[in-house]
């Protein structure tokens, strides 16, 4: 079984740039939440889909960001523009389960 | 606010030494608690969860973990560690009732086991 993947790996961009990232969940998962992680800091709760529905966004910094979740299945998360605090690892994750989250390997986003 | 705090940031063992990571949380109600671990380069993983029943959980890998409410701990244990379980380990709660997923982190704490 697949995990669920993430891309790019790494991304490096100026301020002011427009970012997408995607995330490709467990196939049947219908939960899929974004993470993220700034630099020395904990790992951040973002929002949470139920299939394409947004069920949860209560951690979403700014509007500067916009998550999708197309048909249910993959999402993306745009960040525009990109400022320099938004760097960081962004984690995907899904579940089928009640509290069992399965992550992806992350993205690392650069803004220089 | 929620928090989970991690008491160390850094902890470094020679094999075969005892383990014993500290997790702490403030919250007053019901909770659920877990432990992940990101070894190099992977992603992070559930080592073991805690839902309700036994307070002393058991997971993956020998480790275990112990839910103490009156101390509002979950401290993650290990008799003997070896040079593999080298990695980053987090602490997270999730309020019992709450939105699925949102997991609240501890900052992690980054174990080095020395050959």
């Amino acid at each position: 079984e697949a995990g669920v993947t993430q891309f790019p790996s790494h991304s490096v961009i100026e301020k002011g740039q427009t970012v997408t990232l995607r995330c490709d969940p467990i196939s049947g998962h219908d939960n899929l939440y974004w993470y993220r992680r700034v630099m020395g800091k904990e790992i951040k709760f973002l929002l949470h889909f139920v299939k394409e529905s947004k069920q949860d966004e209560s951690g979403m910094p700014n509007n500067r960001f916009l998550a999708e979740r197309t048909g249910g299945t993959y999402s993306t998360l745009k960040v525009q523009p990109a400022e320099l605090e938004d760097s960081g690892v962004y984690f995907c994750a899904s579940s089928q389960e009640w509290g069992s989250l399965y992550f992806g390997p992350g993205t690392r986003l650069t803004v220089t | 606010a929620q928090s989970v705090s991690q008491h160390n940031h850094h902890v470094i063992l020679s094999e075969a030494a005892s383990l014993e990571l500290g997790c702490n949380y403030s919250y007053g109600g019901t909770v659920n608690l877990f432990w992940y671990v990101q070894y190099p380069g992977q992603h992070l993983q559930l080592l073991l969860k805690y839902f309700s029943g036994d307070p002393l959980v058991k997971g993956i890998k020998g480790f275990e973990a112990e839910f103490i409410k009156s101390k509002f701990s979950f401290n993650l244990r290990k008799p003997s560690v070896q040079w593999s379980d080298t990695a980053e380990y987090f602490c997270a709660v999730m309020n019992y009732g709450g939105s699925q997923g949102n997991l609240i982190f501890g900052k992690g704490t980054k174990l080095s086991v020395k050959p």
